[in-house]
């Protein structure tokens, strides 16, 4: 089958670093992603990982474990507008379809 | 247009209604995905095309549920006889090639029905 896991609700304070863990058990796998996605509006691409390790952009970083399957989003000096819902997303399939969590809905505060 | 964009942004449909919802992807873009948001949740994945080609419809909920691309550019998702359960935010999203797997979402269309 297929699952992704990652909390729920998260909250952060401004200038903070946090970090919002996923966990994956897929039948395909060729990459993951991470989206943001602010209330009502369209999820934006934030990451790729395909290989482990870690890729850093900015103040967004992700890293990916294949054998474990698990990947986590760090976000460093926090800002009020990272108040957003963070998704996990796994390719998978023929068609490279995304899998996603139910996402995590950071909320970050003064 | 830059973007993937869709229409309509809202609908608000009486339970037993058809809708039908439209797609426009990324001029160029091959693959097309529709997908669907319920409140709370990840997106689910409905339907896949690539150019007019529909390889993937395993996610689509009933047969009450049809997709279609004839030009291979333009998508449009129909739902027949509305129901409650169908209330949801259905996200369009394109990419480049089969091979490439970034996606690109339009705002999407919250249907509403009652």
């Amino acid at each position: 089958g297929q699952n992704i896991d990652q909390p729920t609700e998260m909250t952060a304070t401004e200038g903070a670093i946090v970090q919002i863990n996923c966990t994956y058990q897929t039948s395909g796998f060729n990459g993951l992603f991470w989206y943001q996605q602010h209330a009502g509006e369209a999820p934006t691409f934030l990451s790729y990982n395909v290989l482990d390790g870690l890729e850093e952009k900015g103040r967004f970083s992700s890293f990916l474990s294949r054998s474990k399957g698990y990947s986590y989003l760090l976000l460093k000096e926090l800002q009020m507008k990272d108040s957003a819902s963070y998704l996990c997303a796994v390719v998978g399939g023929a068609t490279n379809k995304l899998i996603f969590g139910t996402g995590t809905l950071l909320a970050v505060q003064p | 247009g830059a973007g993937v964009s869709q229409s309509p942004r809202y609908k608000v449909a009486k339970r037993g209604q058809d809708v039908a919802l439209r797609c426009d992807p990324i001029s160029g873009h091959v693959s097309l995905f529709w997908y669907q948001q319920a409140l709370g949740q990840g997106p689910e994945f409905l339907t896949y095309f690539q150019n007019e080609a529909q390889l993937d419809k395993s996610g689509l909920p009933s047969d009450r549920f049809f997709a279609e691309r004839p030009e291979g550019s333009v998508s449009t998702l129909k739902i027949q006889r509305t129901q409650q359960e169908d209330s949801a935010v259905y996200l369009c999203a394109s990419s480049f090639g089969q091979a490439e797997y970034e996606q690109y979402f339009g705002p999407g269309t919250r249907l509403t029905v009652t």
